[in-house]
């Protein structure tokens, strides 16, 4: 079946727009995690739903950043005024319940934001 | 923080075993350890996951040792198309998100 997607793959925006990140999860996976990867590092977790409601937002870097799972399906990461510090690699993962440490989490391409 | 210490970088001969070490000295009893790599330009990728026994599956042997402070996982025949960044994780059972390291970056060459 069709895997994890993400859009746009690539954004270039300017300094202090707002910019929206969807990401389209595989079909019937409940669990939806949203990691940010600058470059040379590792993914760094920004927040994990739960169906509809966010279960940890602790990785959200500050109050610019904003994600929604309305119907619980898909989600759209928001960024508010954006900086040049916030380029980076947006990766979006799925997992079909989020409950065990024995699922795995299938991670979408992920959106390059470029911001000038 | 990452819980994980992986050398940064190895090399590997085409169709030789890659073997990658992981340290997870602090890993507790309810903690798994997950390996993901990454090819450049896309998302991490699950390889292989494990708890106490050793793991094989079509992509990769994961090798535990007996006291779970570290552990190795084996590309038994490396390829050119594994080159790319290796990620060790340890997460708790109930444990949401991953925490990713800095990796390992596996170059395969001829």
């Amino acid at each position: 079946g069709a895997g994890v997607s993400q859009t746009p793959s690539n954004k270039v925006t300017e300094k202090g727009k707002y910019v929206e990140l969807r990401c389209d999860p595989i079909s019937g996976h409940t669990a939806l995690y949203w990691y940010r990867q600058s470059l040379g590092q590792g993914p760094e977790f920004l927040i994990y739903f739960q169906g509809t409601g966010a279960a940890d937002d602790s990785g959200l870097p500050n109050d610019r950043f904003f994600a929604v799972r309305p119907e619980g399906s898909v989600s759209t990461l928001k960024i508010q005024r954006t900086e040049r510090g916030d380029s980076a690699v947006y990766l979006c993962a799925s997992s079909a319940t989020g409950t065990s440490g024995k699922e795995t989490q299938y991670f979408g391409p992920g959106t390059r934001l470029l911001v000038l | 923080d990452a819980k994980t210490t992986q050398p940064p970088s190895m090399d590997c001969a085409e169709g030789r075993a890659a073997n990658l070490p992981c340290n997870h000295s602090t890993i507790s009893g309810n903690e798994y350890v997950y390996w993901y790599r990454q090819i450049h330009s896309q998302g991490p990728q699950y390889i292989i996951h494990g708890l106490k026994n050793n793991e094989t599956n079509e992509m990769a042997s994961l090798i535990i040792t007996e006291d779970r402070k570290s552990s190795t996982l084996i590309l038994p025949h490396a390829t050119l198309r594994d080159t790319a960044v290796y990620y060790c994780i340890v997460r708790e059972g109930s444990q949401g998100n991953l925490i990713f390291g800095k990796g390992t970056k596996l170059s395969v060459k001829p």
